[in-house]
């Protein structure tokens, strides 16, 4: 299957400070990406869908202004976490739509875990 | 809207038995239906998919799924569980229209005892 890579794998922060997520589709073009969080013991929670050259579709209670969606490419994305407060902290998982896919195929990247001090 | 509903938090299972673990769903149109495992600190891996055709998908790891659409259900089940099948499960859907959208279970956290 087609691989989705994030980067970093985990990082620390101080709390104040913003932090970039990349979500990459390495052998395969996505116009489609989607942003999940997790909290431990819980369920995947979308939170916004990202799209290739235009502005990305936040979920309902999602600020858009303290979790900024890039999408430059067919291939990347990013989610960066502003002014980042401990209640940020959390695992991100993004996905991406293949975009050769018939029935729309979304890969899951190994997510990122952040943790605010 | 869609939605999916795992009823069962936990589930445990004695080594050798089979295992279910169970999945409602909600979505306008035809769905497209999914099941995930996640290990502690680690990422989705893909267990398996239905998508058209026939209704039981079997997947990896000697899972295999039923779907049944008048019980609008996508069991999850294996024949005979591994200790090394405990981890948390989830049960996704995604709808054939509203923009691609995957939308998660809660999870249930499968136990195998030895």
């Amino acid at each position: 299957g087609a691989v989705v890579s994030q980067h970093p794998s985990w990082v620390i922060c101080k709390s104040g400070t913003s932090v970039k997520i990349e979500c990459r589709s390495l052998d395969f073009q996505a116009t489609t990406m989607f942003w999940y969080r997790q909290f431990p013991k819980q369920s995947l929670m979308l939170m916004a869908t990202s799209n290739e050259g235009s502005k990305a579709t936040y979920e309902q209670g999602v600020e858009k202004d303290k979790f900024l969606i890039n999408h430059a490419s067919l291939t990347l994305s990013t989610l960066t976490v502003t002014s980042a407060h401990p209640e940020d902290s959390s695992f991100y998982i993004c996905s991406a739509r293949d975009d050769r896919s018939s029935y729309n195929e979304q890969f899951f990247g190994p997510g990122t875990r952040l943790t605010v001090l | 809207a869609q939605s999916v509903a795992q009823p069962e938090d936990q589930v445990n299972v004695a080594e050798g038995n089979p295992l279910t673990v169970k999945c409602t769903y909600s979505v306008s149109g035809n769905p497209y239906l999914f099941w995930y495992v996640q290990y502690p600190n680690r990422g989705l891996q893909f267990l398996l998919k239905y998508i058209t055709g026939d209704n039981l998908v079997k997947g990896s790891y000697g899972f295999e799924a039923e779907f049944n659409k008048s019980q609008t259900s996508f069991h999850l089940k294996k024949p005979s569980a591994l200790v090394s099948d405990s981890a948390l499960y989830f049960c996704a859907v995604r709808a054939v229209t509203g923009g691609f959208k995957t939308i998660f279970g809660a999870g249930t956290r499968l136990f195998v005892k030895a």
